[in-house]
């Protein structure tokens, strides 16, 4: 089946460091993956669409300047945390969906990547 | 996108059969019912997807009746491996929109 990585799974690090996370798509190619953020105890948090070859869509509330997004190619998506705060500490996921032609295959998440900021 | 609800936990002991029951009243024709199930620090994980009727795979069956203002996710003789939230969501099948996630049913399952 359809198979998303999500690298790295755990970063740990020190506040005002930029952070990026990759997502793959390893067996299919997406034209758009999702990002998604998910505090303890709490449920998955659309952050944004990815969009190969064009602007990432923000969902309200998520700062475009703090999240950068980038889909060079349409099997990975970046999603960099800049200047991260204590406050951006969080366990990020990605999403990737497979439309084969003709048929129809449900979203694939990553494994997701926690994020600690000291 | 429509709006689910579901309970907030259950508890179930190891063989039993467990149903998860989700609410969505304002589902649209065009949309579907997707079932994803996660674990503590890992991303949710695709169970089941269906229309109407019942649709059965090997891990779950997904009953749906004729209003499709509800669904039930039926996990035969659970373990205790199948301690997890459980999400149920509905959204337009081939839509490239994103999953609206509620709070999810966390399911624990007792020795």
């Amino acid at each position: 089946g359809a198979v998303v990585s999500q690298h790295p799974s755990r970063v740990i690090c020190k506040s005002g460091t930029s952070v990026k996370i990759e997502c793959r798509s390893l067996d299919f190619q997406a034209t758009t993956m999702f990002w998604y953020r998910q505090f303890p105890k709490q449920s998955l948090m659309l952050m944004a669409t990815s969009n190969e070859g064009s602007k990432a869509t923000y969902e309200q509330g998520v700062e475009k300047d703090k999240f950068l997004i980038n889909h060079a190619s349409l099997t990975l998506s970046t999603l960099t945390v800049t200047s991260a705060h204590p406050e951006d500490s969080s366990f990020y996921i990605c999403s990737a969906r497979d439309t084969p032609e003709g048929g129809y295959q449900p979203q694939h998440f990553g494994d997701g990547t926690r994020l600690s900021i000291l | 996108l429509a709006k689910t609800t579901q309970p907030i936990s259950m508890d179930s002991y190891e063989g039993q059969e467990v149903n998860i029951t989700c609410s969505h009243n304002n589902i649209a024709t065009n949309d579907y019912i997707t079932w994803y199930q996660q674990f503590p620090s890992q991303g949710p994980r695709f169970i089941i997807q269906g229309y109407k009727t019942k649709v059965t795979n090997e891990v779950a069956s997904l009953f749906i009746p004729a209003d499709r203002k509800s669904s039930t996710l039926s996990l035969p003789r659970v373990s205790l491996s199948d301690t997890a939230v459980y999400y149920c969501l509905v959204g337009e099948i081939r839509s490239q929109g994103n999953l609206i996630f509620g709070k999810g049913t966390k399911l624990s399952v007792k020795p």
